[in-house]
């Protein structure tokens, strides 16, 4: 069975402009969360979708948004892009809403210069 | 709101020497616990997980970690640690409900021979 991926797995960006990333699940699993992983803050969540529905949000602004497909992929988007969006941007999918088993993929590295 | 402490932003140990990773939470309810480790460029993998089932938790690669309600603690350890094993280690919690992973700030692992 296929793992999750994220496409690109690197971008490059200039303050100022936005980006989409995007997370394909493992088949079956209906539930997406993104979490921003940065050296200062660690690992912070973003968001949940389950059912093409936005079900729970982190303490992010409103330039990070996400939507979820009916395939159950997934894509993020930042606007206005900030030095400080500079991360890795990770995914992770499980078949529910329960945290006992989440997967996650490689990751998409942001750089914002 | 649940927190994660992880004691230690780095542990060095000798090749077949025990390996003990601390993490302590903060939780009013009987929280989901895991722990996750992340080799370089590479996503998360989760090594165990609690679920209020057993409080002792064996993992993947000879991992375990023992839940602790009464130190709010749920330390990760391995009786003897191996050069592949250096990385870096997340304790996460989450609550009952959805899919957020509240994480701690990480140690990394380092092994020398």
């Amino acid at each position: 069975k296929a793992g999750v991926t994220q496409t690109p797995r690197y971008l490059i960006k200039t303050r100022g402009q936005q980006v989409t990333l995007s997370c394909s699940p493992i088949s079956g699993h209906r539930s997406v969360s993104w979490y921003q992983q940065t050296p200062g803050q660690g690992l912070q969540f973003l968001f949940e979708y389950f059912s093409e529905t936005q079900r729970n949000k982190g303490n992010f602004p409103g330039r990070f948004s996400g939507r979820q497909f009916s395939n159950s992929r997934s894509e993020m988007n930042v606007s206005t892009l900030e030095l400080g969006d500079s991360a890795l941007y990770l995914c992770a999918s499980s078949l529910s809403r329960t945290p006992d088993e989440q997967y996650f993929g490689p990751g998409t590295r942001l750089t914002v210069t | 709101a649940q927190s994660v402490t992880q004691l230690g932003s780095h542990v060095s140990v000798s090749e077949g020497a025990l390996v003990l990773l601390r993490c302590n939470y903060s939780s009013s309810v009987p929280p989901y616990l895991f722990w996750y480790v992340q080799y370089p460029n590479q996503g998360l993998q989760l090594l165990l997980k609690y679920t209020s089932a057993a409080t002792l938790v064996k993992g993947i690669n000879g991992f375990e970690a023992e839940f602790k309600k009464s130190e709010t603690s749920f330390h990760l350890t391995k009786p003897s640690a191996h050069m592949s094993d250096a990385a870096e280690y997340f304790c996460a919690v989450a609550e009952q409900a959805g899919t957020a992973l509240i994480f701690g700030k990480g140690t990394t692992l380092s092994v020398s021979s």
